[in-house]
């Protein structure tokens, strides 16, 4: 079975810097989907970033990219330029792309961010 | 596009009752997921719709739960005798392709 490990509870950022979250997993597949998504005090899990296995190319959506390294397992999120906004729960997740449940998304624990003004 | 929408926001039930949530999602999408989320946890599965079918439900669904989703419309979760470790979000997803899922916010549920 798959897991994701989000190693930070909690991270702060003040206002237009930089902030990384960290995320690693473990399969033993070689083709899946990752993801980021963003879960502010609204509750709604907003997509923000996917990243295809495949796909040796960070995504980038924005101010948002990814550091995907897959022999290390890792895929961490860069946010830019913070704003207020991005005060969330941020959830990493691992969809696998193939067999049965190709359609299941495994979560990490979360990671709160804070941006600070 | 509306959105996933999903009722109510929040429940509070005694334990022994039963509920029953909705989710509607966005149209066109066929495929409906459940998903549910205890604090400090990441949402776990539930359960997964395609059209009308329930393809698969997680070993976490007990007796006590059942979902349908009859036309492959909208989407119903219903717990019967619910019990204090019921307590947790219950988020409805849609999709029309299986890596882009639309998330609604969630029906909060207290069992006192």
């Amino acid at each position: 079975a798959q897991t994701v490990t989000q190693s930070q509870p909690e991270m702060s950022v003040q206002e237009a810097e930089t902030v990384t979250l960290s995320c690693t997993y473990d399969t033993s597949e070689s083709n899946y989907y990752l993801f980021w998504y963003k879960q502010p005090p609204s509750r709604q899990m907003i997509l923000v970033i996917r990243q295809e296995a495949y796909k040796q190319q960070n995504a980038t959506e924005n101010r948002f990219s990814v550091n995907f390294q897959k022999a290390a397992k890792s895929f961490s999120l860069k946010i830019s330029d913070s704003q207020l906004g991005d005060t969330a729960m941020y959830f990493c997740a691992f969809m696998t792309h193939q067999g049965g449940s190709n359609y299941k998304l495994t979560f990490g624990k979360g990671t709160l961010l804070t941006v600070n003004p | 596009d509306t959105g996933v929408s999903q009722d109510p926001r929040h429940k509070i039930t005694k334990r022994g009752q039963n509920v029953t949530f909705r989710c509607d999602p966005i149209s066109e999408h066929n495929r409906l997921y459940w998903y549910r989320q205890t604090l400090g946890q990441g949402p776990e599965f539930l359960t997964y719709f395609q059209n009308e079918a329930q393809l698969e439900k997680s070993r976490l669904l007990s007796d006590r739960f059942s979902a349908e989703r009859p036309k492959g419309s909208f989407s119903t979760l219903e717990i019967q005798r619910t019990e204090q470790g019921d307590s947790a979000m219950y988020l409805c997803a849609s999709s029309l392709v299986r890596e882009k899922l639309f998330f609604g916010s969630g029906t909060q549920l207290s069992v006192l």
